[in-house]
């Protein structure tokens, strides 16, 4: 059962662009939402996480919006570089003991020079 | 200062053999985490394991099992490996139990059952 839907499945964006990422969630018990970036080779790293009870959260050139009553997040990457190109997953979990993250299936950025 | 380690970077098995893979925390970080991830995935989580305790247990048959040393380094076991069983198995470590803190993750090991 897939809890997170994650889109577009790949992206291409010019340097300077906006990327726009999107996820939703059906598990309203989620209550931390994380994205991650990796590249080839490595292991996911994470880039920026929000909390329900705020509505957006911005760490340098990106940005995550969230939306609790669509059950809707998503990472904006501004000013996109080609250093930029890699995976990007959206995850969530829930709070207890065992904090395990449920990812999204992944977006490949592709920022063209 | 190192990160998650794991070992070894890459392996090939056949099917129906057992394979053993390594994970080291971050010094001072005491839970570790496992997780598959698919080719063309995100990952899925598999173990979760804090103070040498399991914690949390994802949609993985028995023939996954993990335990977790004093030490906080970490052994994940799949016994009678099939075809689907290929993919890069992901260590991540958090200082205490994962409710509040970051998750970082290891590079991976790479597994191709033939």
């Amino acid at each position: 059962q897939q809890q997170v839907k994650q889109s577009p499945q790949s992206l291409i964006v010019q340097k300077g662009g906006i990327s726009i990422i999107n996820c939703a969630y059906e598990n309203t018990a989620f209550d931390y939402f994380p994205w991650y970036q990796q590249f080839p080779g490595k292991g996911p790293a994470l880039l920026i996480a929000i909390r329900p009870d705020v509505s957006e959260k911005k760490e340098g050139r990106f940005t995550i919006s969230f939306n609790k009553s669509a059950k809707q997040f998503s990472l904006h990457i501004m000013d996109s570089q080609p250093g930029d190109s890699a995976t990007y997953f959206c995850a969530a979990s829930e709070g207890g003991s065992a904090r395990q993250l449920t990812f999204g299936s992944g977006t490949q950025l592709t920022v063209l020079p | 200062d190192a990160g998650v380690t794991q070992s070894p970077t890459h392996l090939i098995k056949t099917r129906g053999q057992q394979v053993t893979l390594r994970c080291s925390p971050i010094s001072g970080h005491k839970s570790v985490s496992w997780y598959q991830q698919v080719l063309g995935q995100g990952p899925q989580f598999i173990f979760q394991y804090y103070e040498k305790e399991e914690r949390g247990r994802g949609n993985f048959p028995d023939r996954f099992s993990a335990r977790q040393f004093p030490n906080y380094s970490s052994e994940l076991n799949v016994n009678a490996l099939l075809l689907g069983d290929s993919a890069l198995y992901l260590c991540a470590s958090s200082l205490r139990l994962p409710s509040t803190d970051t998750q970082y993750f290891g590079p991976g090991t790479r597994l191709t059952v033939l």
